[in-house]
């Protein structure tokens, strides 16, 4: 059952903490991307990976960071640097690098709150 | 995203009505244009897609609408049903990334 997995879904954390959400995808996906989501904002780009071993900044990187060293994983730590964490985070993949190729295939989220 | 702005923010119809929902984007290279339906405490799912060498597409109740002169495209739903109470999105590609609309919440009144 091929697919996209997150964890943990809930997630609570002390200011100051470091917290790493995991994704894996079994769909073989080149790219992949990870989305924060808030109530009327949409979904903002974090950071995104075209190929394994490389990944750039989206649009929010600043108190973010990532690792692509295995083509099915692609962990986002949030660090104690990221001023308001507590969000949705939705990671995705896209068979390709390039983002009018087809669906972007979503996890189900995870929802961070900060204490 | 600010390069996809999207209306309305909100959208209440009687069931068995139609609903319209708006994105307009900046960049002219964009040729892609996906639309996502997020129910509630659900995933974004992929529910239609439009080229830019066509200017329709329908998929049963659903169509989308491009208009590349204007740089914007529309979502229609036709003969609500409660089924399609959501957040929509729609979606332009920049670069290598999907920028978003900010979504509509759609609520179908029975």
């Amino acid at each position: 059952d091929g697919g996209i997995t997150q964890s943990p879904k809930y997630l609570f954390r002390k200011e100051g903490q470091n917290v790493t959400l995991s994704c894996e995808q079994n769909l073989n996906h080149d790219a992949m991307y990870w989305y924060r989501q808030d109530p009327g904002q949409g979904l903002r780009l974090i950071y995104y990976s075209q190929i394994v071993n490389d990944f750039q900044k989206g649009d929010i990187a600043e108190g973010y960071s990532v690792s692509r060293e295995k083509k099915e994983s692609f962990p986002l730590t949030v660090t104690s640097a990221q001023k308001n964490p507590t969000a949705f985070y939705l990671c995705a993949s896209l068979k390709s690098g390039r983002a009018n190729t087809g669906e972007l295939f979503f996890g189900e989220g995870s929802r961070l709150t900060v204490l | 995203g600010e390069n996809v702005e999207q209306h309305p923010s909100t959208l209440s119809v009687q069931e068995g009505d139609s609903a319209v929902i708006k994105c307009t984007y900046s960049d002219s290279a964009s040729n892609y244009f996906p639309w996502y339906k997020q129910e509630l405490g659900k995933r974004p799912q992929l529910i239609i897609d439009i080229r830019s060498n066509v200017g329709e597409k329908k998929d049963q109740r659903i169509a989308v609408t491009l208009n590349k002169t204007a740089k914007h495209f529309s979502l229609h739903i036709t003969e609500t049903q409660p089924e399609d109470s959501a957040v929509y999105f729609c979606a332009a590609p920049v670069d290598y990334k999907l920028s978003f609309g900010a979504g509509t919440t759609v609520t179908v009144r029975a």
